[in-house]
């Protein structure tokens, strides 16, 4: 089936650095990839919808000069946490679906442990 | 606004209990409703329901939709405890393809 691949699978940073975690879609192509972020002990919140080619969809509330998105091919989105804070520690997980297959389910990468110290 | 809505939010039980989970969603434009359980890591898919009342069954588990009543469930017997886990619903509503998530529920199987 469909898989995703996320990384780094966790990461530590000092406050006021920036991090980019990647998310890939082994083998299929995703036009469309979701960024969704997850607080302990909440459910999955989705920040963003990363468009190939195109400016990523923010949700309202997601700073989009804070958390950056690319999505410069049909396998490969990127988040860039700009100038992180602690309060930017969290799990980030990426999916994607294959649109050739309009009853594929969401898949999800591993996620990303993010600490910021 | 969608919503989707988990109950209950936790559980305790014993191993060999059977539980059921359930899930109310309020959407426009419902494509599917999604099954998912999380571990330490991000969700793994369970199942796929677009069709009201058609059960699907993966070994111990199963899990039905109503589509009148816009509610699932989903069925666990005989819990052993590495099904102690976070269960998501999520609801495909083809606004973009975005899934809208429950809060989950915490299921914890005890020896």
């Amino acid at each position: 089936g469909a898989v995703v691949s996320q990384h780094p699978s966790w990461v530590i940073c000092k406050s006021g650095t920036s991090v980019k975690i990647e998310c890939r879609s082994l083998d299929f192509q995703a036009t469309t990839m979701f960024w969704y972020r997850q607080f302990p002990k909440q459910s999955l919140m989705l920040m963003a919808t990363s468009n190939e080619g195109s400016k990523a969809t923010y949700e309202q509330g997601v700073e989009k000069d804070k958390f950056l998105i690319n999505h410069a091919s049909l396998t490969l989105s990127t988040l860039t946490v700009t100038s992180a804070h602690p309060e930017d520690s969290s799990f980030y997980i990426c999916s994607a679906r294959d649109l050739t297959d309009y009853n594929s389910p969401l898949h999800f990468g591993n996620g990303t442990r993010l600490t910021v110290t | 606004e969608d919503k989707v809505v988990q109950s209950p939010l936790s559980l305790v039980v014993h191993e060999g209990d059977t539980v059921t989970l359930n899930c109310s969603y309020e959407v426009t434009n419902f494509r599917s409703l999604l099954w998912y359980k999380q571990e330490k890591k991000a969700p793994t898919f369970l199942f796929m329901l677009t069709s009201s009342g058609i059960e699907k069954k993966s070994g111990r588990l199963s899990s039905i939709l109503d589509k009148k009543e816009l509610f699932s469930i989903l069925n666990i017997t005989a819990t052993q405890t590495g099904d102690s886990a976070v269960y998501l619903c999520a609801v495909d509503s083809n606004s973009g393809y975005a899934l809208n998530f429950g809060k989950g529920t915490s299921l914890l199987v005890t020896p």
